[in-house]
């Protein structure tokens, strides 16, 4: 049972460009949860999806940033027009329906830097 | 804002017991506490879960009193692959996890 994987693990983008952040969740998790962490920080909650649907994108900016978990495939971290405050650790964690405890399981993360 | 409270850094020798403290002083009645290790570049790994009173597994001891406002991490007899960041946190359901900046334990030979 493989668990959240997550791809590229590293990317580097120049100022300007697209990123794309692929996801795939632990086999029949329909939750997914995107973080992000900067250098010696805690992880900071940036968007909640389910199938097809934006639950919480609360913590996401507004501009540039968008995500998506379509029926079928993985889930996309998509960042526009990227700039250098963008390079971190984006870690995508994934959980079932109904989980009680909270718990979600992470990927191993996509470290992006922006030259 | 974070839930959770708990020591910026410990340092610890090898082979000793190591505890780690964390508040929630605003715990739900429906939430779990959790902890998460993390290495660098990696992602943060699931170590032990509990609602009340103690847990225990084959990594750590989990230590909650009655009015679970704190919760106390056990590792036992720690090794040199014990240093990582440790999280704390406290939710329930299909809820995003609000993280703090953790406890970073250094372990020394």
């Amino acid at each position: 049972n493989a668990g959240v994987m997550q791809n590229p693990r590293h990317l580097v983008r120049r100022r300007g460009q697209e990123a794309r952040l692929r996801c795939s969740p632990m086999k029949g998790h329909s939750h997914v949860y995107w973080y992000r962490q900067l250098p010696e920080e805690g992880l900071k909650f940036m968007v909640y999806l389910q199938k097809e649907n934006i639950i919480d994108e609360s913590g996401m900016p507004k501009e540039r940033f968008s995500a998506e978990f379509p029926k079928e495939g993985p889930s996309i971290l998509r960042i526009q027009q990227v700039v250098r405050g963008d390079s971190a650790a984006y870690f995508c964690a994934s959980s079932p329906t109904g989980a009680p405890t909270g718990m979600q399981y992470f990927g191993p993360g996509t470290r992006l830097t922006v030259t | 804002l974070a839930k959770t409270t708990q020591p910026i850094s410990m340092d610890s020798y090898e082979g000793q017991e190591v505890n780690i403290t964390c508040s929630h002083n605003n715990i739900a009645t429906n939430d779990y506490i959790t902890w998460y290790q993390q290495f660098p570049s990696q992602g943060p790994r699931f170590i032990i879960q509990g609602y009340k009173t103690k847990v225990t597994n084959e990594v750590a001891s989990l230590f909650i009193p009655a009015d679970r406002k704190s919760s106390t991490l056990s590792l036992p007899r720690v090794s040199l692959s014990d240093t990582a960041v440790y999280y704390c946190l406290v939710g329930a359901g299909n809820t995003p996890l609000v993280f703090g900046k953790g406890t970073r334990l250094s372990v020394i030979a």
